[in-house]
């Protein structure tokens, strides 16, 4: 069975320092890869998604990036973390049955 | 632009009574999906709706999907205490999934 690990599952960062959260899938091959976020009582922005090793499309503007130097690797980084990026990060992953949703990794920047 | 929009954004029921949550969506799309989140937690994949027409049912809950009105419901039967939850659904448009805002369900005792 596939199984998506995010780490690590809780984060406070000073602003301004950087940031690197990683999400890797097991159980599949070339799977379509999302990162997500969300705010504080709110609904789930796509921030990345990804159709294979490399190929990185974004949603939003934003100082967040987002690799994917592996099949079954999703990376979000920042080199420079903003108060409004603090949230709840959700990386997923899709299958014809659906997106699945990893554990999640809250982030706070102080 | 995609829209997801859900209502009632915020619904506070009695036990042992019924509703409906509503997701329109303005594009095309024949795949739903509805999640359930728990404070603090993650997305708990609740039902796959993949054509118009489709129904399906779990416990007391059943969604469904109507393409050509662009309409998906989730249906709450005798709501218990332990469905209290935030119900998020998602349109599925190939590449990508955009969710509606949720609905935070609050079941009173």
């Amino acid at each position: 069975s596939q199984t998506i690990h995010q780490w690590p599952a809780t984060l406070v960062q000073p602003v301004g320092s950087p940031l690197s959260l990683e999400c890797t899938v097991e159980g599949t091959s070339n799977p379509n890869l999302y990162w997500y976020r969300q705010a504080a009582g709110r609904g789930l922005q796509l921030l990345f998604y990804s159709v294979g090793i490399g190929q990185i499309s974004s949603e939003v503007p934003q100082n967040l990036s987002a690799s994917r130097p592996q099949d079954r690797q999703f990376i979000l980084s920042s080199k420079k973390l903003l108060l409004s990026d603090s949230g709840f990060y959700l990386c997923a992953w899709s299958a014809d049955r659906g997106r699945f949703f990893g554990p999640g990794t809250r982030l706070t920047v102080l | 632009e995609l829209k997801v929009e859900q209502n009632p954004l915020f619904l506070s029921m009695q036990e042992g009574k019924n509703y409906t949550i509503y997701c329109n969506y303005s594009t095309t799309s024949d795949r739903l999906y509805w999640y359930r989140q728990d404070p603090g937690k993650s997305l708990e994949s609740l039902f796959v709706l993949l054509s118009n027409g489709a129904v399906k049912q779990e416990g007391r809950l059943m969604a469904s999907l109507d393409t050509k009105a662009r309409l998906s419901t989730l249906h709450i039967t005798a709501a218990v205490h332990d469905l209290s939850a935030t119900y998020f659904c998602a349109v599925d448009l190939a590449d990508k999934i955009i969710f509606g805002k949720g609905t935070r369900l609050h079941i009173l005792p």
